[in-house]
């Protein structure tokens, strides 16, 4: 079965921190992607990459950074967490067959920044 | 990317079929109708996409209108399970990249 794997579920962080999520996929998936998931304003893109050590930016880049070094690790960096930063983080990946952007997407990692 | 409206939320008795709508009036002739689902606490799943024609696989039905200005999304026995939030998203398709906007979608609320 394919599988998405965020590092860590729940993390609890204070204001200033530097935060990495990461997210490990097993599928030889070209794309990945983070999303932030906020009540009311459903799911929102942050960064996508389509390759190695490619990335573009989401719809809500600000105060976030990428790396993709492997194929299989996409990783999530906030320099300097703050409270509006509390979200849940989605992590996936996909795969193109068919006409079709086919995700698969990992539990999620919530962040709590205090 | 077209815009798509879904009810904010439907209910359903287990067994019955749920049949949830979805407009998207002003899709282009390259853009797929994709549904996904989150359930509670989890990452969205996907379901199934079509682009003129019905579709089938395990999980679901999606039938597209003629003109393919809405949809429906079909689940035939709905179960408690499938208590989720169901969203709607037409996308061209992409090699690189592949990018979902994710809307509100659709509780939906399988009861007993």
């Amino acid at each position: 079965d394919v599988k998405v794997t965020q590092s860590s579920r729940y993390l609890v962080k204070r204001t200033g921190e530097k935060v990495f999520l990461e997210c490990v996929q097993d599928m030889d998936h070209e794309n990945m992607f983070w999303y932030r998931q906020d009540p009311g304003l459903g799911l929102r893109l942050i960064y996508f990459s389509y390759d190695v050590k490619m990335k573009e930016k989401g719809d809500i880049p600000e105060g976030y950074s990428v790396s993709r070094e492997k194929k299989e690790r996409f990783s999530l960096i906030l320099e300097s967490a703050s409270t509006n930063q509390t979200s849940m983080y989605l992590c996936a990946s996909s795969f193109s067959v068919a006409g079709a952007n086919v995700l698969t997407f990992g539990a999620g990692s919530r962040l709590t920044v205090l | 990317d077209a815009k798509t409206t879904q009810p904010p939320s439907m209910d359903c008795a287990e067994g019955r079929a749920a049949n949830l709508p979805c407009n998207h009036s002003t899709i282009s002739g390259n853009e797929y109708v994709y549904w996904y689902r989150q359930i509670h606490s989890q990452g969205p799943q996907y379901i199934i996409h079509g682009l003129k024609n019905n579709e089938t696989n395990e999980m679901a039905s999606l039938i597209i209108t003629e003109d393919r200005k809405s949809s429906t999304l079909i689940l035939p026995h709905a179960t408690l399970r499938d208590t989720a939030v169901y969203y709607c998203i037409v996308r061209v398709f992409y090699n690189q990249g592949g990018k979902l906007i994710f809307g509100q979608g659709t509780e939906l609320s399988v009861k007993p």
